[in-house]
């Protein structure tokens, strides 16, 4: 069966600072994978996936096979980065059904 | 453009009472339609979703059931509550082909006293 694993509940960075938020996977097929954010009352949206390879808002995520890991990175936080932030794993055999992490709260210090 | 309700946006309910939350979807057709419950510390539980009219998935056991009697209406029902049932929940669709990006309406917080 299929895991994410976010290890960090609580992330705390001062602005400018780089940041990362881990995010591991398992699954035995080929995985697609996802970061959703969530803002202060604001609702759940897609931040990036890794089949695009684009960076949004300055943040960026490589999958690593070998490491079953879907980090998010950001060089330089910035307070506005200050969200609930969930890492989520399509599996291969159905285009139906994301299996998210726990997320990570995200709180950057000014 | 295509947007998606929940309401109501939040519900205080006595125990054993029934329940009835609903989420509709505008400007797309034939959704695929999910409902979580996200939990603090938990994130983001699935607990059904549906591919088509009728067609309902569900992903675990619990006091809850889902139907979708039109093709963008998701209702997600109870016959009789329980204290467990509190929490948020949270309804989404996604595109029936190509890119599989949920889109999440606003969620609903239920409370169950």
């Amino acid at each position: 069966a299929q895991r994410v694993t976010q290890p960090e509940k609580l992330l705390s960075v001062f602005k400018g600072a780089p940041v990362e938020l881990k995010c591991n996977y398992s699954y035995s097929g080929s995985p697609e994978l996802f970061w959703y954010v969530q803002y202060s009352r604001q609702r759940l949206q897609l931040l990036l996936r890794h089949i695009s390879r684009e960076s949004i808002k300055g943040f960026t995520a490589d999958l690593n096979k070998g490491e079953t890991s879907f980090h998010l990175k950001k060089p330089f936080a910035q307070e506005e980065d200050s969200a609930m932030y969930y890492c989520a794993l399509l599996s291969g055999g159905s285009n139906y059904k994301l299996t998210f992490g726990k997320g990570t709260l995200l709180t950057v210090n000014p | 453009s295509q947007t998606i309700h929940q309401w109501p946006a939040t519900l205080v309910q006595p125990v054993g009472s029934p329940l009835s939350l609903e989420c509709t979807v505008e400007g797309t057709s034939n959704p695929n339609l999910y409902w979580y419950r996200q939990a603090a510390g938990r994130g983001l539980q699935l607990l059904f979703y549906s591919v088509g009219i009728g067609q309902i998935s569900s992903e675990v056991p619990q006091n809850l059931s889902a139907s979708r009697p039109q093709d963008r209406q998701f209702i997600l029902s109870s016959k009789k509550l329980l204290l467990s049932d509190s929490g948020f929940y949270l309804c989404a669709w996604s595109p029936p082909m190509g890119e599989n990006i949920q889109y999440f309406g606003a969620g609903t917080r239920l409370s169950v006293l």
